[in-house]
C-alpha cells in the first residue's frame, strides 16, 4: 500500500510570511494527525482529525496556525504569519482507526516537511 | 505528570551486541497500547513494535523485542545482534484511550539517540 504523502519536502521562508503544508493519509485511514517535532526533541501533536471533524486540536496555536481536512482525505496545514520559533519538521500521520478499540493501531508517518523560518 | 519518559538521552553500543533503551510510562486507564519508532537522521518515523496492554508475552518483531513489566509501568526496548544502521532517534509512544473525548490520543517520549560503534 502506499504510505503517507506529504509536500513540500523542504521550506524556506522568511518571519511574517505564510506557509502551507499538504498530506495525503494511507488510503482508508480515518484519522489524521499533524505534529510539531523541533529538532532534538519528540514530536507535539498539534492537530487530530477523525474523518473531516476536529478530535483535539488544544496544542494549535490557534492564532496563526489553521488546518482543515475536506472530505476526510486530505489535509492542508497553514501557518499565517510564521515566526522563527516555528522552523521545525512537521510530520503528518494517519492512522486506520481513533476510537476506543482501536488503542492497537500503529500511527504511519509522512517523510515530513522540514521548515526554516528566516 | 509525563505520560511518556525516556531517561536515556543517548546510548552507544557495539556493533552486534545487543542493547536496552528505556521508557516508562503513566496512565491509569486499562486499555493502552505501548509502541516503539525508528527515526534515522533522514527524518522519517518508522514503526518498530506494538505491545498491547493485555498482552500476557513480550512482543517481538525480528531483532526486537519488547521487555513488558505492567506493575513497573516499563516498556524497554531490546535491540540484539545491533548493526550500524540501528544508529537512530528512537521514541517510546502510548496509545490512550480517552472515554471523555471519545477518542484516543499518541503520547511521545523525548527520544534516546543509538549510536552502534563499529
Amino acid at each position: 500500500e502506499a504510505g503517507v504523502a506529504q509536500s513540500p519536502r523542504y521550506k524556506i521562508i522568511e518571519k511574517r510570511q505564510s506557509v502551507a503544508f499538504w498530506c495525503n493519509p494511507i488510503s482508508g485511514h480515518a484519522t489524521l494527525y499533524w505534529y510539531q517535532q523541533i529538532l532534538g526533541q519528540g514530536p507535539k501533536l498539534l492537530i487530530q482529525f477523525q474523518n473531516n471533524g476536529v478530535v483535539d486540536d488544544s496544542q494549535l496555536p490557534k492564532d496563526r496556525f489553521s488546518a482543515e481536512r475536506l472530505k476526510g482525505v486530505d489535509s492542508t496545514l497553514k501557518i499565517q504569519p510564521a515566526k522563527l520559533e516555528d522552523s521545525a519538521v512537521y510530520l503528518c500521520a494517519s492512522s486506520q482507526e481513533g476510537g476506543l478499540s482501536s488503542y492497537n493501531s500503529p500511527l504511519h508517518f509522512g517523510n515530513g516537511t522540514r521548515l526554516t523560518v528566516t | 505528570a509525563q505520560k511518556i519518559t525516556q531517561t536515556q538521552p543517548g546510548m552507544f553500543v557495539q556493533e552486534k551486541e545487543a542493547v536496552t533503551l528505556d521508557c516508562t510510562y503513566d496512565t491509569s486507564d486499562p486499555s493502552y497500547g505501548l509502541f516503539w519508532y525508528k527515526q534515522p537522521s533522514s527524518g522519517e518515523m518508522i514503526f518498530l513494535i506494538y505491545q498491547g496492554s493485555y498482552d500476557q508475552q513480550n512482543a517481538t518483531e525480528g531483532r526486537y523485542s519488547l521487555n513488558f513489566q505492567k506493575a513497573r509501568k516499563s516498556a524497554n526496548l531490546v535491540i540484539s545482534a545491533s548493526q550500524l544502521g540501528d544508529s537512530a532517534m528512537y521514541f517510546c509512544a502510548m496509545r490512550e484511550v480517552s472515554f471523555l473525548r471519545g477518542g484516543n490520543q499518541f503520547y511521545f517520549g523525548t527520544g534516546t539517540s543509538l549510536t552502534v560503534i563499529p
